[in-house]
Protein backbone atom coordinates (compact mmCIF):
# COMPACT_ATOMS: atom_id res chain seq x y z
CA UNK A 1 0.00 0.00 0.00
CA UNK A 2 1.29 3.56 -0.37
CA UNK A 3 2.71 6.10 2.19
CA UNK A 4 5.44 7.81 3.67
CA UNK A 5 7.78 6.12 5.94
CA UNK A 6 11.00 7.66 7.63
CA UNK A 7 13.66 5.88 9.72
CA UNK A 8 14.42 5.36 12.14
CA UNK A 9 11.81 6.02 15.09
CA UNK A 10 14.35 7.47 17.16
CA UNK A 11 17.96 8.47 16.29
CA UNK A 12 20.49 9.82 18.65
CA UNK A 13 23.33 11.85 17.81
CA UNK A 14 26.49 12.75 19.81
CA UNK A 15 28.44 16.18 20.04
CA UNK A 16 29.86 16.87 16.79
CA UNK A 17 28.48 13.99 14.44
CA UNK A 18 26.47 14.32 11.19
CA UNK A 19 23.05 12.34 11.06
CA UNK A 20 20.87 11.21 8.58
CA UNK A 21 17.13 10.97 8.75
CA UNK A 22 15.55 8.30 5.60
CA UNK A 23 12.21 9.60 3.98
CA UNK A 24 11.00 7.41 1.34
CA UNK A 25 7.66 7.98 -0.39
CA UNK A 26 5.76 5.60 -3.10
CA UNK A 27 2.99 7.89 -3.72
CA UNK A 28 5.31 9.05 -7.21
CA UNK A 29 4.85 12.59 -5.68
CA UNK A 30 7.12 15.14 -7.44
CA UNK A 31 7.15 17.48 -4.04
CA UNK A 32 8.80 16.70 -0.83
CA UNK A 33 9.15 18.35 2.01
CA UNK A 34 10.52 18.49 5.61
CA UNK A 35 9.69 19.69 8.91
CA UNK A 36 10.78 19.78 12.26
CA UNK A 37 8.24 19.93 15.72
CA UNK A 38 9.99 21.55 18.79
CA UNK A 39 7.55 21.08 22.01
CA UNK A 40 4.83 23.96 21.96
CA UNK A 41 5.72 24.96 18.28
CA UNK A 42 4.36 23.95 15.25
CA UNK A 43 5.65 22.55 12.36
CA UNK A 44 8.37 24.73 10.75
CA UNK A 45 9.55 24.06 7.21
CA UNK A 46 13.43 23.13 6.96
CA UNK A 47 13.34 22.17 3.01
CA UNK A 48 11.56 21.17 0.65
CA UNK A 49 11.76 19.63 -3.27
CA UNK A 50 9.74 20.11 -6.09
CA UNK A 51 11.13 17.92 -8.31
CA UNK A 52 14.22 15.47 -8.71
CA UNK A 53 17.26 17.30 -8.40
CA UNK A 54 16.30 20.49 -7.35
CA UNK A 55 15.62 21.53 -4.00
CA UNK A 56 15.08 25.15 -1.94
CA UNK A 57 15.16 26.04 1.46
CA UNK A 58 12.57 26.63 3.65
CA UNK A 59 12.44 28.60 6.88
CA UNK A 60 15.24 27.16 9.03
CA UNK A 61 17.75 25.64 6.41
CA UNK A 62 20.93 26.29 8.23
CA UNK A 63 22.61 23.16 9.98
CA UNK A 64 20.68 20.76 7.38
CA UNK A 65 21.49 19.88 4.27
CA UNK A 66 19.22 17.72 2.19
CA UNK A 67 19.47 15.36 -1.64
CA UNK A 68 17.05 14.68 -4.07
CA UNK A 69 18.79 12.41 -6.43
CA UNK A 70 15.19 9.93 -6.78
CA UNK A 71 11.86 11.11 -6.64
CA UNK A 72 11.40 8.35 -3.95
CA UNK A 73 13.61 9.61 -1.66
CA UNK A 74 14.56 12.89 0.30
CA UNK A 75 16.64 12.03 3.25
CA UNK A 76 17.81 14.87 5.75
CA UNK A 77 21.31 15.21 7.03
CA UNK A 78 22.07 16.69 10.44
CA UNK A 79 24.92 18.52 10.46
CA UNK A 80 27.27 19.55 13.37
CA UNK A 81 26.60 22.95 11.92
CA UNK A 82 22.91 22.72 14.29
CA UNK A 83 23.34 23.16 17.01
CA UNK A 84 20.09 22.42 18.60
CA UNK A 85 18.99 19.12 16.87
CA UNK A 86 16.87 17.61 19.59
CA UNK A 87 13.36 17.87 17.61
CA UNK A 88 10.82 16.11 15.95
CA UNK A 89 11.02 15.26 12.01
CA UNK A 90 8.44 14.88 10.08
CA UNK A 91 8.96 14.29 6.03
CA UNK A 92 6.02 14.96 3.97
CA UNK A 93 4.78 15.00 0.03
CA UNK A 94 2.26 15.92 -2.14
CA UNK A 95 1.62 15.87 -6.22
CA UNK A 96 3.22 19.38 -6.35
CA UNK A 97 3.68 22.48 -4.64
CA UNK A 98 0.40 23.97 -6.21
CA UNK A 99 -1.63 25.43 -3.29
CA UNK A 100 -4.18 22.85 -2.34
CA UNK A 101 -2.17 19.86 -3.51
CA UNK A 102 -2.53 17.42 0.10
CA UNK A 103 0.44 16.96 2.05
CA UNK A 104 0.64 13.61 3.22
CA UNK A 105 3.05 13.24 6.18
CA UNK A 106 5.28 9.98 7.44
CA UNK A 107 5.39 9.01 11.02
CA UNK A 108 8.40 10.69 12.28
CA UNK A 109 11.99 9.92 13.75
CA UNK A 110 12.68 11.95 16.67
CA UNK A 111 16.17 12.88 17.35
CA UNK A 112 18.45 13.26 20.56
CA UNK A 113 21.67 14.20 21.10
CA UNK A 114 23.43 12.37 23.66
CA UNK B 1 7.60 34.63 15.51
CA UNK B 2 5.00 32.15 14.85
CA UNK B 3 2.33 33.31 12.03
CA UNK B 4 -0.29 30.94 13.16
CA UNK B 5 -1.33 30.33 16.68
CA UNK B 6 -3.28 27.45 18.51
CA UNK B 7 -3.54 29.43 21.90
CA UNK B 8 -5.02 26.35 23.19
CA UNK B 9 -3.03 23.29 24.44
CA UNK B 10 -5.74 20.97 25.52
CA UNK B 11 -9.62 20.49 25.04
CA UNK B 12 -11.90 17.88 26.72
CA UNK B 13 -15.09 17.25 25.50
CA UNK B 14 -18.26 14.67 26.38
CA UNK B 15 -19.04 12.11 23.40
CA UNK B 16 -21.89 13.21 22.04
CA UNK B 17 -20.88 17.44 22.37
CA UNK B 18 -19.73 19.69 19.74
CA UNK B 19 -16.11 20.11 20.11
CA UNK B 20 -14.47 23.81 19.19
CA UNK B 21 -11.07 24.37 17.94
CA UNK B 22 -9.31 27.26 17.47
CA UNK B 23 -6.74 29.35 15.64
CA UNK B 24 -5.64 32.94 14.66
CA UNK B 25 -3.43 34.41 12.24
CA UNK B 26 -1.58 37.46 11.45
CA UNK B 27 -0.72 37.45 7.98
CA UNK B 28 -3.31 39.06 6.10
CA UNK B 29 -1.84 37.41 2.72
CA UNK B 30 -2.26 33.43 3.83
CA UNK B 31 -5.56 32.88 1.62
CA UNK B 32 -5.19 29.15 2.27
CA UNK B 33 -6.30 27.38 5.52
CA UNK B 34 -6.66 23.99 6.48
CA UNK B 35 -6.65 21.52 9.64
CA UNK B 36 -4.82 18.26 10.15
CA UNK B 37 -5.01 15.53 12.71
CA UNK B 38 -2.66 13.62 14.23
CA UNK B 39 -2.84 9.91 16.00
CA UNK B 40 0.25 9.25 18.28
CA UNK B 41 3.24 7.37 16.82
CA UNK B 42 1.69 8.71 13.39
CA UNK B 43 2.22 11.61 10.67
CA UNK B 44 -1.03 14.50 10.45
CA UNK B 45 -3.41 13.38 7.88
CA UNK B 46 -5.12 15.72 6.49
CA UNK B 47 -8.95 16.72 7.86
CA UNK B 48 -10.45 19.52 6.18
CA UNK B 49 -9.18 22.98 3.73
CA UNK B 50 -10.66 26.47 3.26
CA UNK B 51 -9.85 28.63 0.78
CA UNK B 52 -10.25 32.57 1.82
CA UNK B 53 -13.21 33.24 -1.07
CA UNK B 54 -15.14 31.49 1.43
CA UNK B 55 -16.11 31.39 4.86
CA UNK B 56 -17.37 27.88 5.69
CA UNK B 57 -16.47 24.52 4.31
CA UNK B 58 -18.69 21.57 5.65
CA UNK B 59 -17.40 17.65 5.01
CA UNK B 60 -19.56 15.52 7.16
CA UNK B 61 -19.06 15.67 11.23
CA UNK B 62 -16.35 18.40 10.69
CA UNK B 63 -17.14 22.16 9.07
CA UNK B 64 -14.37 24.79 9.12
CA UNK B 65 -15.02 28.29 9.28
CA UNK B 66 -13.16 31.40 8.18
CA UNK B 67 -13.63 34.91 9.85
CA UNK B 68 -11.11 37.00 7.43
CA UNK B 69 -11.75 40.26 9.68
CA UNK B 70 -10.83 38.67 12.40
CA UNK B 71 -7.58 36.52 10.82
CA UNK B 72 -9.69 33.94 12.72
CA UNK B 73 -10.48 30.15 11.73
CA UNK B 74 -12.22 27.31 13.81
CA UNK B 75 -13.13 24.08 13.35
CA UNK B 76 -16.37 22.23 14.88
CA UNK B 77 -16.79 18.23 15.22
CA UNK B 78 -20.23 17.45 15.91
CA UNK B 79 -20.98 15.23 17.24
CA UNK B 80 -17.80 14.02 18.99
CA UNK B 81 -17.02 11.01 19.07
CA UNK B 82 -14.05 9.03 21.32
CA UNK B 83 -12.18 8.22 17.96
CA UNK B 84 -11.96 11.91 17.38
CA UNK B 85 -9.42 12.14 20.00
CA UNK B 86 -6.14 13.68 18.51
CA UNK B 87 -3.78 16.25 18.13
CA UNK B 88 -5.53 19.27 15.85
CA UNK B 89 -3.20 21.16 13.46
CA UNK B 90 -4.47 24.63 11.96
CA UNK B 91 -2.55 25.87 8.74
CA UNK B 92 -2.10 28.35 6.40
CA UNK B 93 -0.41 29.16 3.00
CA UNK B 94 -0.46 32.37 0.80
CA UNK B 95 0.53 33.36 -3.17
CA UNK B 96 -1.12 30.31 -4.16
CA UNK B 97 1.89 28.08 -3.19
CA UNK B 98 2.27 24.80 -1.28
CA UNK B 99 4.13 26.30 2.07
CA UNK B 100 2.27 26.17 4.35
CA UNK B 101 2.45 27.53 8.71
CA UNK B 102 1.68 25.65 11.04
CA UNK B 103 0.06 25.70 14.80
CA UNK B 104 1.44 24.43 17.46
CA UNK B 105 -1.59 22.09 17.54
CA UNK B 106 -4.37 21.50 19.90
CA UNK B 107 -4.67 18.07 21.72
CA UNK B 108 -8.50 17.04 21.73
CA UNK B 109 -9.94 14.06 24.28
CA UNK B 110 -13.84 12.70 23.57
CA UNK B 111 -14.88 11.62 26.79
CA UNK B 112 -16.81 8.61 26.45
Amino acid sequence: DGGITQSPKYLFRKEGQNVTLSCEQNLNHDAMYWYRQDPGQGLRLIYYSQIVNDFQKGDIAEGYSVSREKKESFPLTVTSAQKNPTAFYLCASSRSVSIGETQYFGPGTRLLVL
Amino acid sequence: DQQVKQNSPSLSVQEGRISILNCDYTNSMFDYFLWYKKYPAEGPTFLISISSIKDKNEDGRFTVFLNKSAKHLSLHIVPSQPGDSAVYFCAASENNFNKFYFGSGTKLNVKP
